[in-house]
């Protein structure tokens, strides 16, 4: 069955480093996410990209993140300058279409992302 | 309380017994999803319904959803040990928006 696939699951990093987490959504998919998880708290979403561009993001997704798909397969979530409170599970979804097209999200295993 | 909030916060039951989790949103929404997080791992999505539906089944899985209430309820019958999981209820408002909105989950505990 596709999936989608995340690399590293776990990531440590200093503080003030600069991160790229890695996603290969499903093939036939155009809506890819990322979202994340601080331990104990709700998922979170932070962007939505489609047709190469951002198409929504929220407010925690400040200049710090960047997100790019630099081929047909791959897609890149990269903070530039790592905080202690951006350790997270950070998880990439993907779907056929939007979400209010009524189609399903099927999310990766996710990246733990520890910040040191 | 915020979108997307599940109750009850914990759950435990014994193997065999069926399992009820509720969500309730506030805003109205397109759809509802609810997905199962094994302890650190990935979200496994599990069913979809739309905002016009008002029950879905799969599997030991039943789903319903009430608009005029806001709410939805995940039901799981007969109960295994390997349901042991978080479960999450995820909406997408209406208006164009993309994003999924989470609730905290319920976390369930079946015990052998």
């Amino acid at each position: 069955e596709p999936e989608v696939t995340q690399t590293p699951s776990h990531q440590v990093t200093q503080m003030g480093q600069e991160v790229i987490l890695r996603c290969v959504p499903i093939s036939n998919h155009l809506y890819f996410y990322w979202y994340r998880q601080i331990l104990g708290q709700k998922v979170e979403f932070l962007v939505s990209f489609y047709n190469n561009e951002i198409s929504e993001k929220s407010e925690i997704f400040d200049d710090q993140f960047s997100v790019e798909r630099p081929d047909g397969s791959n897609f890149t979530l990269k903070i530039r300058s790592t905080k202690l409170e951006d350790s997270a599970m950070y998880f990439c979804a993907s779907s056929e279409a939007l979400g209010g097209g009524n189609t399903e999200a099927f999310f990766g295993q996710g990246t733990r992302l520890t910040v040191v | 309380s915020q979108q997307g909030e599940e109750d009850p916060q914990a759950l435990s039951i014994q193997e065999g017994e069926n399992a009820t989790m509720n969500c309730s949103y506030k805003t109205s929404i397109n759809n509802l999803q609810w997905y199962r997080q094994n302890s650190g791992r990935g979200l496994v999505h599990l069913i979809l319904i739309r905002s016009n539906e008002r029950e879905k089944h799969s599997g030991r899985l039943r789903v319903t959803l009430d608009t005029s209430k806001k709410s939805s309820s995940l039901l799981i019958t007969a109960s295994r040990a390997a349901d042991t999981a978080s479960y999450f209820c995820a909406t997408t408002p209406q208006g164009g928006s993309e994003k999924l909105v989470f609730g905290k989950g319920t976390k369930l505990t079946v015990n052998p």
